[in-house]
């Protein structure tokens, strides 16, 4: 079953606090993503993973940090979250060499109080 | 710098109308172009491909055509009906570094 799971599904947290967004695949794809969601501005790309321990910043990696210590999991972490850090994310994956076709989850709705 | 531009934030159609979403890029490389569809509450899923120049691709009764010469592509169906709603991104994966590069979506909206 080709499928992208990320938990939890909504969030509410306190300016200050710490989150962790969780997120796990069960095709072995080598290439993970950790994008936001925003209205009128699309999906920007936060963070990816080429594989395990080999993560490259993306175009908005500013209060964001990513580990990824298995091929399947891959998470996203918000050291003292920001009331702008209230948003909808979303973990992909990719096969190696076919990045055109990325899996999505469902995301997560943050909201940072 | 490459980018990829969408036009139109939200389409309002009746069932039947004939849907045209249009997107252009910008690029130095080769790219290729893809449209995926996000229907509510769920993550982007890929819709279809178009590869190469004046090539439609199609998935689902939705046709997808490209015009290298005004650097545009655009997603269209004859007939619209109301599972259609959704989001629909355009994107440009890069030759350069093997990345995508998003529209900012089209918010389609079926009247009943």
């Amino acid at each position: 079953d080709m499928k992208v799971t990320q938990m939890p599904r909504y969030l509410i947290k306190r300016m200050g606090e710490n989150v962790l967004l969780e997120c796990g695949q069960d095709m072995s794809h080598e290439t993970m993503y950790w994008y936001r969601q925003d209205p009128g501005l699309g999906l920007q790309l936060i963070y990816i993973s080429y594989d395990v321990d080999s993560n490259s910043e993306g175009d908005i990696p500013k209060g964001y940090r990513v580990s990824r210590k298995k091929r399947e999991h891959f998470s996203l972490i918000l050291d003292s979250a920001k009331t702008n850090q209230t948003s909808v994310y979303f973990c992909a994956s990719s096969y190696r060499g076919r990045a055109e076709t990325l899996y999505f989850g469902s995301g997560t709705r943050l909201t940072v109080l | 710098g490459d980018s990829v531009i969408q036009m139109q934030g939200q389409v309002t159609l009746s069932e039947n109308d004939f849907l045209f979403i249009n997107c252009t890029y910008s690029t130095t490389g080769y790219p290729t172009l893809f449209w995926y569809v996000q229907y509510s509450g769920e993550g982007p899923q890929l819709l279809l491909q178009v590869t190469t120049a004046n090539n439609k691709g199609s998935s689902r009764g939705f046709e997808a055509t490209y015009d290298k010469g005004t650097t545009s592509f655009h997603l269209q169906k004859t007939s619209v009906q109301e599972i259609d709603s959704a989001v629909y991104y355009c994107a440009m994966l890069m030759d350069s570094n093997y990345q995508l590069i998003w529209g900012s979506g089209t918010k389609l909206i079926i009247k009943p």
